[in-house]
């Protein structure tokens, strides 16, 4: 059972959008920065969204970012087959009683139809 | 650009001892948190440890705390995890991360390759 809730599995055809909820508390989400990883299959995971809305270099502006409160939501607009893949939301955990600790989402496997 | 390879996997048997390492480079190393993350086969992202750029902080996750331990040599840019009393459940590719360089930590902004750990008799 994760910190962070996903869904386990989102899909939509190419050239539409999807989004991706990620549902925390307030000791997580609600009170710290939110990322996203991509993990294609059998590679490591590549962080596609950082500090809620923010993207690398080089991560195209299909991918967005969005917080409020205590839940967190990755879009991807123009959706292509090759972004078929497992999708998680990460954040810090500043409960006392983890003493601080990096959470992630179970994950979520985006299949474009 | 930023490398980060991590070696010292392999087949252990249940109550065994492994330690993992992570060579970095192509960046400051003395400069930025470090994570060790993994993913048990067909499972989700799993953190377990992250230690201060210096060292002089390190956090674990529950299921792990007591069990390993990460340190680093910023002289020779390694990550290190020392994991004891492995058990079949441990079984899992191993990730280091670089972190973005915030206390408390923010993102990930590299991974390396992975490395295989399994514990079986």
């Amino acid at each position: 059972q994760s910190v962070l809730t996903q869904p386990p599995s989102v899909s939509a055809a190419p050239g539409q959008k999807v989004t991706i909820s990620c549902s925390g508390s307030t000791s997580n989400i609600g009170d710290n920065y939110v990322s996203w990883y991509q993990q294609l299959p059998g590679t490591a995971p590549k962080l596609l969204i950082y500090e809620n809305d923010k993207r690398p270099s080089g991560i195209p502006d299909r991918f967005s970012g969005s917080k409020s409160g205590t839940s967190a939501t990755l879009g991807i607009a123009g959706l292509q087959t090759g972004d078929e893949a497992d999708y998680y939301c990460g954040t810090w955990d500043s409960s006392l009683s983890a003493g601080g600790s990096w959470v992630f989402g179970g994950g979520t496997k985006l299949t474009v139809l | 650009q930023v490398q980060l390879v991590e070696s010292g996997g392999g087949v252990v048997q249940p109550g065994g001892s492994l330690r993992l390492s992570c060579a970095a480079s192509g960046f400051t190393f003395s400069d930025y948190g470090m994570h060790w993350v993994r993913q048990a086969p067909g499972k989700g992202l799993e953190w377990l440890a992250f230690i201060e750029y210096d060292g002089n902080n390190v956090y674990y996750a529950d299921s792990v705390k007591g069990r390993v331990t990460i340190s680093r040599d910023n002289s020779k840019s390694t990550l290190s995890l020392q994991m004891n009393s492995l058990r079949p459940e441990d079984s899992a590719v191993y990730y280091c991360a670089k972190d973005r360089g915030w206390i408390p930590p923010r993102s990930f902004d590299y991974w390396g390759q992975g490395t295989l750990v399994t514990v079986s008799s």
